[in-house]
C-alpha cells in the first residue's frame, strides 16, 4: 500500500477482554515500531521488529503486551486482560532502514478505550 | 538507553515570528540520526527534518531549521515565520544504528494571531 495502514481505527473493549491491533506497514519496509500515546503525552516504545533479527521488546509494559511480525511484514499487538491504564492511541511506524537519514512512516493509530 | 529530553511542555509564539523548540539527547554512539515530527490535532505524525551526527552543516527545510550542537548534545528545531497552522505537538527523536527509535515527551506550539 501507499502507507503504513493499522486497523481498528477505533476500538471499545471491556476490562478483561484481549484485543489485537494490527499494522500493515509500507511494502519493503524491514523495521516496524510500536508506540503507545497517552491522551496529550509522547510516545511511549513499546517493541521493534528489524529483519529476521529478534525483536527489541524493552518497551513492552507487561507481560499482557506481546506482539508478532510475521513473514517480514505485518504485525500484531495483542494485549490480554485488557485494563483502563491501556487505554490510549497505539501507533505503528515502518522504516526501510537504508541508513540512518531514513524517517519513520506512521499509520494514523488505533485508538483503544477500556471500558 | 537513549534519552531524548525536550523540557519545554508548551510555547507560545506570535504569527510570524521565529520559535526555538529544545532538545538534548544522550548517548554514546558516535553514529546517529535526530529527527523532528510534527502532530497536529488530527493526530497523524508528519516528519519535519532529519540531522545526522556526522553532519557538518545544520540542516534546512524550508521554514525548518535544525541547531545541532554536537558538543552540547541538543538538536533545537527553529520555526521561522510562525504560522496558525504550525499549532501542534512536535516531537524530537534519535535513532541510533540498527536500534529502536525515540521520541521526546514533546513540545506543544500555540501560534496566536
Amino acid at each position: 500500500g501507499a502507507g503504513v495502514s493499522q486497523s481498528p481505527s477505533n476500538k471499545v473493549t471491556e476490562k478483561g477482554k484481549d484485543v489485537e491491533l494490527r499494522c500493515d506497514p509500507i511494502s519493503g519496509h524491514t523495521a516496524l515500531y510500536w508506540y503507545r500515546q497517552s491522551l496529550g503525552q509522547g510516545l511511549e516504545f513499546l517493541i521493534y521488529f528489524q529483519g529476521n533479527s529478534a525483536p527489541d521488546k524493552s518497551g513492552l509494559p507487561s507481560d499482557r503486551f506481546s506482539a508478532e511480525r510475521t513473514g517480514g511484514s505485518v504485525s500484531t499487538l495483542t494485549i490480554q486482560r485488557t485494563q483502563q491504564e491501556d487505554s490510549a492511541v497505539y501507533l505503528c511506524a515502518s522504516i526501510l532502514p537504508r541508513g540512518l537519514n531514513t524517517e519513520a512512516f506512521f499509520g494514523q493509530g488505533t485508538r483503544l478505550t477500556v471500558v | 538507553a537513549q534519552k531524548i529530553t525536550q523540557t519545554q511542555p508548551g510555547m507560545f509564539v506570535q504569527e510570524k515570528e521565529a520559535v526555538t523548540l529544545d532538545c538534548t539527547y544522550d548517548t554514546s554512539d558516535q553514529s546517529y540520526g535526530l529527527f523532528w515530527y510534527k502532530q497536529p490535532s488530527s493526530g497523524e505524525m508528519i516528519f519535519l527534518i532529519y540531522q545526522g551526527s556526522y553532519d557538518e552543516q545544520n540542516a534546512t527545510e524550508g521554514r525548518y531549521s535544525l541547531n545541532f550542537q554536537k558538543a552540547r548534545k541538543s538538536a533545537n528545531l527553529v520555526i521561522s515565520a510562525s504560522q496558525l497552522g504550525d499549532s501542534a505537538m512536535y516531537f524530537c527523536a534519535m535513532r541510533e544504528y540498527d536500534n529502536d527509535m525515540r521520541f521526546g515527551a514533546g513540545t506543544r506550539l500555540t501560534v496566536k494571531p
